[in-house]
């Protein structure tokens, strides 16, 4: 039963767009929300988060949204750029114990 | 910058052998993690650590032991490796159970 759920496997933009990745999540435990990125052959690493008080927070050209009563969460990177050409990770984290991962969505920006 | 050091990047063994990952962090943090990542089933969580001599089942631990002597040391073992233990281990360090910090992944492959 997954409890963090990315239902696009994969997802193309052009250049200069905005690129928006979504996320579901089932378990209302859940208190902070993490966005990773991974390149092939690498470890994914951290891009931004949000805590379950906050409906929004910014970085550069990220921004992650949260909506609470909807259980669901989107990251959106604008302008997108050929190196954010990666797979998305979203994972939630009930109280500071283990994160829970969801599936990955893989973005292609096109130049 | 923290550093999550996973022994090797690629290994291949044949069925039945014993398998040893090991993963090294060097920035003292109590809470180490093991994942694998397939395709289309993102990152699942096999064992963690929330201190020295201390481990717990994550989500998949069928197959899998691990090890942690020392603070800065997480080994995963495969006591017999099978062919459906071909995948990517992440291995993973964090401070306090939020944030991960990631190695760089070792492809297993199981022939």
């Amino acid at each position: 039963d997954q409890q963090v759920k990315q239902n696009s496997p994969s997802l193309s933009v052009q250049e200069g767009r905005i690129s928006i990745l979504n996320c579901d999540y089932t378990n209302s435990m859940f208190d902070y929300f993490l966005w990773y990125k991974k390149y092939p052959a690498e470890g994914p690493t951290f891009l931004i988060s949000i805590s379950s008080i906050k409906d929004k927070n910014e970085d550069g050209r990220f921004t992650v949204f949260l909506n609470k009563s909807a259980k669901h969460l989107s990251l959106h990177i604008v302008p997108s750029q050929p190196g954010d050409s990666a797979v998305y990770f979203c994972a939630a984290s009930p109280y500071g114990n283990k994160l829970v991962f969801g599936a990955g969505t893989i973005l292609r920006v096109k130049s | 910058d923290v550093k999550v050091t996973q022994s090797s990047r690629y290994l291949v063994k044949r069925t039945g052998e014993k398998v040893f990952l090991e993963c090294v962090q060097d920035m003292d943090h109590e809470n180490m993690f093991w994942y694998r990542q397939d395709p289309g089933l993102g990152l699942r969580l096999i064992y963690f650590s929330y201190d020295v001599k201390m481990k717990e089942k994550g989500d998949i631990p069928e197959g899998y032991s691990v090890s942690r002597e020392k603070k800065e040391r997480f080994s995963l073992i495969l006591e017999s490796a099978s062919t459906n233990q071909t995948s990517m281990y992440l291995c993973a360090s964090s401070p306090d159970r939020y944030e991960a910090f990631f190695g760089q992944g070792t492809r297993l492959t199981v022939v």
